[in-house]
């Protein structure tokens, strides 16, 4: 079946301005991560939502990011008032969790550049 | 706090020569291990994980990584490197049901 998919692929926008990021999970994955990579860092974990239970924000690195899901399909991930320090790759990731396994599958990610 | 370190940001090797990326944890109680790779334009992929039992995991393209755990380590070892596993390498940690939490990647880069 399909992988994760995420849209925009590129997303270039103006300082101080509002953008959406959008990750469609694999189907039937009911966990589903975003994290995000700025330049010559790692991965860093952003929020995570597990089926209907509440999402674990503590990634978050302000109240300018958020994040919704509806059920267990798509999510997106909004900055509010963009700062150019925003900029970096957004991933997102989804997983089955069946007993203590979750691998997690990625999508292609969201390149995010704030001018 | 929990962290994950890779010890080599950027590795050069000629095809054919032997690889080990170093990868050491900080992390209490029993925990999942994942190295992933992402070779250039491609979104990552898992290569190999280890949840439990034999420490010794063997994964794609000839890839392994041995946990040890006294030493809370996963490094990732190939015995002959080729020019196609020139890509990025990532070392990741979590506990079950846990976001991951990822190193800050070797880049790895072969020459024919």
């Amino acid at each position: 079946g399909a992988g994760v998919s995420q849209s925009p692929s590129n997303k270039v926008t103006e300082k101080g301005k509002d953008v959406e990021l959008r990750c469609d999970p694999i189907s039937g994955h009911t966990a589903l991560y975003w994290y995000r990579q700025r330049l010559g860092q790692g991965l860093e974990f952003l929020i995570y939502f597990q089926g209907n239970s509440a999402p674990d924000k503590s990634g978050l690195p302000s109240d300018r990011f958020s994040a919704e899901r509806t059920g267990e399909s798509v999510s997106t991930l909004t900055i509010q008032r963009t700062q150019q320090e925003d900029s970096a790759v957004y991933l997102c990731a989804s997983s089955s969790p069946r007993g203590a396994y979750n691998e997690q599958f990625f999508g292609p990610g969201t390149r995010l550049t704030v001018l | 706090a929990q962290s994950v370190s890779q010890h080599n940001h950027h590795v050069i090797l000629s095809e054919a020569a032997s690889l080990e990326l170093g990868c050491n944890y900080s992390y209490g109680g029993t925990v999942n291990l994942f190295w992933y790779v992402q070779y250039p334009g491609q979104h990552l992929q898992l290569l190999l994980k280890y949840f439990s039992g034999d420490p010794l995991v063997k994964g794609i393209k000839g890839f392994e990584a041995e946990f040890i755990k006294s030493k809370f380590s996963f490094n990732l070892r190939k015995p002959s490197v080729q020019w196609s596993d020139t890509a990025e390498y990532f070392c990741a940690v979590n506990q079950a049901g846990t976001a991951l939490i990822f190193g800050k990647g070797t880049t790895l880069s072969v020459s024919s």
